[in-house]
């Protein structure tokens, strides 16, 4: 079944410096979700990305989807506390269900 | 509007004991669906159902059974419970229509087997 990928597993920055999460997968993605989710909390959806190539910025918030439609990464521009948290992929599955990745924890240090 | 609610928010069972954990959505969603969240394992989906009277197997669903009796709920049933069945349980719900399947994830069950 359908699998992706997601790197770094965790990542601990300082407050002001940016961050990094990709999501990979061996076959083509008909469309990439993105969820964040708060330490003790439940995911909330964040974007879906569905065209080749496609960028979409949410504040210092940036995702892309590769030009092959395997691969998608969200770039945090000046991390804040506010910012920690687990942020997951998760592709389109088929019959109406959706493949997390495993997530990226994202620590910030003030 | 409540959005998806969770109940109980917490249990502890011993092994070999048996609960129910009831899913709840006010958005006159479709789909639903259940996940169990374990460190660095992600989101894995357990069953779920794409309408009233529907249920379908995920990819763990077994030691887990489900109703969804009425579109509004649910239900995610644990038999003979198992250590191995301590996680973060949440359920989620989507539109099924329109372009976005934005799942709408409820507050989450912790469940402990002893």
């Amino acid at each position: 079944g359908q699998q992706v990928m997601q790197i770094p597993q965790y990542q601990h920055v300082q407050e002001g410096e940016d961050f990094t999460t990709y999501c990979n997968s061996s076959t083509t993605l008909s469309n990439i979700q993105w969820y964040k989710q708060r330490p003790g909390g439940h995911p909330v959806f964040l974007i879906q990305l569905v065209k080749s190539g496609e960028v979409k910025k949410q504040k210092r918030l940036t995702f892309q989807f590769g030009e092959a439609k395997k691969n998608s990464s969200l770039h945090i521009t000046a991390t804040q506390t506010t910012d920690v948290g687990t942020y997951f992929c998760a592709a389109d599955g088929g019959g109406n269900k959706l493949v997390f990745g495993a997530g990226t924890i994202l620590r910030v240090k003030s | 509007n409540a959005g998806v609610t969770q109940t109980p928010k917490f249990r502890v069972l011993k092994t070999g004991q048996s609960m129910t954990l009831l899913c709840a959505q006010d958005m006159n969603h479709e789909y639903m669906y259940w996940y169990r969240q374990d460190p660095g394992m992600g989101l894995r989906l357990i069953h779920y159902s794409v309408g009233e009277g529907t249920t379908a197997k995920g990819e763990v669903p077994d030691g887990y059974n489900v109703s969804r009796l009425k579109k509004q709920n649910f239900l995610l049933g644990l038999e003979s419970a198992a250590p191995s069945q301590t996680s973060v349980y949440f359920c989620a719900s989507v539109n099924g229509q329109g372009f976005t399947y934005e799942q709408y994830f409820g507050p989450g069950t912790r469940l402990t087997v002893t």
